[in-house]
């Protein structure tokens, strides 16, 4: 059964970069697709990006687009999301999340990793 | 981008009866595949969200069956056709048709 372990929660000043891992269990992050997801406080979901593996390529929401860069270390089976030039909307939880095949859906969540970015 | 609204955004039930969760588009999620591209989930509170449905009408994986999606092109309808207590949380409706993915705004339920 594939899992998805998350790093621990962050503080963060403005200004400063964020780095999330999310610790894949049970399968080769090669042959998953992760995508991120955040929620701001007591708000909805909002998605951030993630693999494309019909294109082989990390697609991102145009927001986030030279903000946030997605990774995987292959050797580790972990995913990374590095989020740069943080600033006090990005005080969130963030969630990485396997999109399926089977499903076409986001069917495997990881635990959120909450962080604050505060002066 | 696809923009996903729900009604109510607040559902009071009471244990045992029904409820119902509308969701829609801001354009058809039907894809070529014949499949809708719109999908469930719950986020009980405190914890990550779970897929309840996926592709508007499929359970996910020890889903209940008391829990069914039903809908096609722009409206959408998640149903419990007996609430429980386990059930309160926050439902969201998501299309997964073309990137950006987009959630609905979520509809919280709680015991009346």
């Amino acid at each position: 059964q594939v899992q998805l372990v998350q790093s621990g929660a962050e503080v963060k000043k403005p200004g400063a970069s964020l780095k999330v891992s999310c610790k894949v269990s049970g399968y080769s992050v090669t042959e998953l697709s992760i995508h991120w997801v955040r929620q701001a406080p007591q708000k909805g979901l909002e998605w951030m990006g993630g693999f494309d593996p019909e294109d082989g390529e990390t697609i991102y929401a145009q927001k986030f687009q030279g903000r946030v860069t997605m990774t995987e270390d292959t050797s580790t089976d972990t995913a990374y999301m590095v989020v740069s030039s943080l600033r006090s909307e990005d005080t969130a939880i963030y969630f990485c999340a396997i999109y399926a095949d089977r499903s076409d859906a986001f069917d495997i969540w990881g635990q959120g990793t909450m962080v604050t970015v505060s002066s | 981008d696809i923009v996903m609204t729900q009604s109510p955004l607040s559902l009071p039930v009471i244990p045992g009866e029904a409820a119902s969760i509308s969701c829609r588009s801001s354009q058809s999620l039907l894809h070529t595949n014949g499949y809708n591209f719109v999908h469930w989930y719950l986020q009980k509170p405190g914890q990550s969200p779970q897929l309840l449905i996926y592709v508007g009408s499929n359970r996910a994986s020890g889903v209940p069956d008391r829990f069914s999606g039903s809908g096609s092109g722009t409206d959408f309808t998640l149903k419990i056709s007996r609430v429980e207590a386990e059930d309160v949380g926050v439902y969201y409706c998501m299309q997964g048709l073309q990137t950006p993915f987009t959630f609905g705004p979520g509809t919280k339920v709680d015991i009346k």
